[in-house]
């Protein structure tokens, strides 16, 4: 079976502009989780959603920040405008029920 | 809130010697627990999970964990490390009432030949 699909997996654009991150959770998982990688933070979790419903929107760091899940088979995180203290590795991860999540590649955003 | 600290930012072991990872949780009850590997430039890969039922689990690629509930550890253990094991490893606990992880800093581990 396909894991979780993340496009693109580079990113390199410049401050102001809109980015917009995909993900393809694994079939049949009915939890998405957006996560951000950096080496001051570590691995933060931004949102997450069940039956594409986003349930938790806590860690998503600011309005310029947006993300949706318009069924269950695509999701996006989308930045808009960006600046340079977004770049990061960008984490898509999926499960069947809230426990044991799958992680895509990652998109690796800088913004310059 | 749960917490979860790898106290070993790097480690180095010579490939063939055996290793262990740290894992130390705060959590008002038995959490979930996980071991994820984290090659440069990959995604994270589940390692091994714990629920409940017996406390040492087995993973892959020879890896093992076991929880104490008395020393509110999850120690990753390896008995002979090879060079292809050289990355990052992250500890993650989850709440039982909950749908979210709380993962560690991390553990770089680094093999020597």
């Amino acid at each position: 079976d396909a894991g979780v699909i993340q496009s693109p997996r580079h990113e390199v654009t410049e401050m102001g502009q809109e980015v917009t991150l995909r993900c393809k959770p694994i079939s049949g998982h009915d939890y998405l989780f957006w996560y951000r990688q950096t080496m001051m933070r570590g691995l933060e979790l931004l949102i997450y959603f069940n039956n594409n419903v986003p349930i938790d929107d806590s860690g998503m760091p600011e309005d310029r920040f947006s993300a949706k899940m318009p069924n269950a088979s695509f999701s996006t995180l989308k930045i808009q405008p960006s600046e340079p203290r977004d770049s990061a590795v960008y984490f898509c991860a999926s499960s069947r029920g809230p426990r044991t999540q799958y992680f895509g590649p990652g998109t690796r955003l800088t913004v310059l | 809130a749960q917490s979860v600290t790898q106290p070993d930012i790097h480690i180095t072991v010579s490939e063939g010697a055996s290793l262990e990872l740290r894992c130390n949780y705060s959590y008002g009850a038995t959490p979930y627990l996980f071991w994820y590997v984290q090659s440069p430039g990959q995604g994270l890969q589940l390692l091994l999970k714990y629920f409940s039922g017996d406390t040492l689990v087995q993973g892959i690629k020879g890896f093992e964990a076991e929880f104490k509930r008395s020393q509110s550890s999850f120690n990753l253990r390896k008995p002979s490390v090879h060079w292809s094991d050289a990355a990052e490893y992250f500890c993650a606990v989850g709440a039982r009432d909950g749908n979210k992880l709380v993962f560690g800093a991390g553990t770089i581990l680094r093999v020597k030949s």
